[in-house]
């Protein structure tokens, strides 16, 4: 069974700071990794992934992430926060067998809050 | 729309009523899925749909949850004798095939009285 955690429900930064949004999975088998944001009262909307091409993969609105599989991680970072990055974060997990569908686990996520 | 398309986006039922949820995929998408986003959770897996099969019903959490993508486009997710613990915002998602990117649709917000 696969399975996500987001560390810190909840995640304040000042305007101009270094977003860093945690995300650890567990998966028996390779997994393909994504991030989601979910602005209020609106769906899900994808904000980059990984599928086993390069590690550092770079997504909409300047956000990357880096897999790292000696620590299960695939944590979400920007270098300057902007108000309008304050939402709802996801990170999800599925597996590369595909046979199932492209079944998503998500994390519980992170509100990120962005403060003048 | 370009989008996933759902309806009603916002729908208050009585305890024991019975609802129907409808989703308009992405045109030509061939995978869809249904998710269950509870307060404050992440979204979780109902059912997902290749064409107009049923693969996977592994997390609809009771018989009387429901979904059926009869002509493998829209799709409707039924919920009979509604219980409170099934108010949470429902997510239709699509994508063009197994292992390509998935869209989310807005959702529809079922809240049980």
């Amino acid at each position: 069974a696969q399975s996500v955690t987001q560390l810190g429900s909840h995640v304040s930064v000042s305007e101009g700071a270094l977003v860093l949004l945690r995300c650890n999975y567990s998966s028996s088998v390779p997994p393909y990794l994504f991030w989601y944001v979910q602005y209020p009262n609106q769906g899900l909307q994808l904000l980059l992934k990984y599928t086993s091409a390069a590690t550092l993969v770079k997504g909409i609105n300047g956000f990357e992430a880096e897999f790292k599989k000696s620590e299960t991680s695939f944590h979400l970072t920007k270098p300057s926060a902007h108000m309008s990055d304050a939402a709802e974060y996801f990170c999800a997990v599925s597996d590369q067998n595909t046979g199932g569908g492209n079944k998503l686990t998500f994390g519980t996520g992170t509100q990120l809050k962005v403060e003048l | 729309g370009a989008g996933v398309s759902q309806s009603p986006r916002y729908k208050v039922a009585k305890r024991g009523q019975d609802v129907a949820l409808r989703c308009d995929p992405i045109s030509g998408h061939v995978s869809l899925f249904w998710y269950q986003q509870a307060l404050g959770q992440g979204p979780e897996f109902l059912t997902y749909f290749q064409n107009e099969a049923q693969l996977d019903k592994s997390g609809l959490p009771s018989d009387r949850f429901f979904a059926e993508r009869p002509e493998g486009s829209v799709s409707t997710l039924k919920i009979q004798r509604t219980q409170q613990e099934d108010s949470a915002v429902y997510l239709c998602a699509s994508s063009r095939d197994r292992g390509n990117t998935i869209y989310f649709g807005e959702g529809s917000w079922l809240t049980v009285v």
